[in-house]
C-alpha cells in the first residue's frame, strides 16, 4: 500500500517569502500525485496534479510542484507567498489506473504573516 | 455544474442518536468517496464506491458506521449510535474513473458534533 509523508506540519512565513513544502511517497509502481489546498473553513480544492510527462507541474495561483521519481518526492513551491495563501496543504498519491484509492498526507498548515 | 453537494452542513446531536449524512456526487462521475477529517488523524478514507458498489470499506471505523449508494446520484453515511469521538468533518468526494485521470472533487463537508 502507498503512503505519503509531509515533513512540515506547520510553517510560518512572511509575505513575499518563498515557499517549499516537502512531500515524499512510497509506492513501487506508477503513481498520480496531487496537491490539494484547504482554506480556513472550506473544503479541499485541487491545486495541481501530476499524471505523466513534464515533471514540473504548474498549478493555480502561482504554485508549482516538481516530481522527482528517484527521490519519490513531489515538493510544492511558490516563489512569493501572499497572506491569502494561508491554508492547509495536502499532498496525495494514488496508483495509476484501476482502483483509485487516494492516500493523503497529514497536511501542512501554512500561516503567512502580512 | 453545482459540484458535490452535501447535507447537512452542520449537525449537532447527542450521544446515542442516529446521524445520517447525505451526498450528491457530480453528475456523470462513477466513483464516490467518504472521508473523515479530524485534527488528530487528518483526512481518512472511510469507504469508496465505484458504479454504486462498495469497493473498499476498510476505513470504516466499526459497525456503527454504514454507507449506501442506492443510485448514481445519491449516497448516505449513517452513524448509529453516535458517540462523541465521531465528532469530525465528513467529506464526500466524487471522480470519473477513466484510467489515469482520477482527480477527486470534494464537497463542502458536514461538520458533525456529538455531545
Amino acid at each position: 500500500a502507498q503512503s505519503v509523508s509531509q515533513h512540515n506540519h506547520h510553517v510560518i512565513l512572511s509575505e513575499a517569502a518563498s515557499l517549499e513544502l516537502g512531500c515524499n511517497y512510497s509506492y513501487g509502481g506508477t503513481v498520480n500525485l496531487f496537491w490539494y489546498v484547504q482554506y480556513p473553513g472550506q473544503h479541499l480544492q485541487l491545486l495541481l496534479k501530476y499524471f505523466s510527462g513534464d515533471p514540473l507541474v504548474k498549478g493555480i495561483k502561482g504554485f508549482e510542484a516538481e516530481f522527482i521519481k528517484s527521490k519519490f518526492s513531489f515538493n510544492l513551491r511558490k516563489p512569493s507567498v501572499q497572506w491569502s495563501d494561508t491554508a492547509e496543504y495536502f499532498c496525495a498519491v494514488t496508483p495509476s489506473g484501476g482502483y483509485q484509492k487516494v492516500t493523503f498526507g497529514i497536511g501542512t498548515k501554512l500561516q503567512v504573516i502580512p | 455544474d453545482a459540484g458535490v453537494i452535501q447535507s447537512p452542513r452542520h449537525e449537532v446531536t447527542e450521544m446515542g442518536q442516529e446521524v445520517t449524512l447525505r451526498c450528491k456526487p457530480i453528475s456523470g462521475h462513477n466513483s464516490l468517496f467518504w472521508y473523515r477529517q479530524t485534527m488528530m488523524r487528518g483526512l481518512e478514507l472511510l469507504i469508496y464506491f465505484n458504479n454504486n458498489v462498495p469497493i473498499d470499506d476498510s476505513g470504516m471505523p466499526e459497525d456503527r458506521f454504514s454507507a449506501k449508494m442506492p443510485n448514481a446520484s445519491f449516497s448516505t453515511l449513517k452513524i448509529q449510535p453516535s458517540e462523541p469521538r465521531d465528532s469530525a468533518v465528513y467529506f464526500c468526494a466524487s471522480s470519473f474513473n477513466r484510467g489515469r485521470n482520477n482527480e477527486q472533487f470534494f464537497g463542502p463537508g458536514t461538520r458533525l458534533t456529538v455531545l
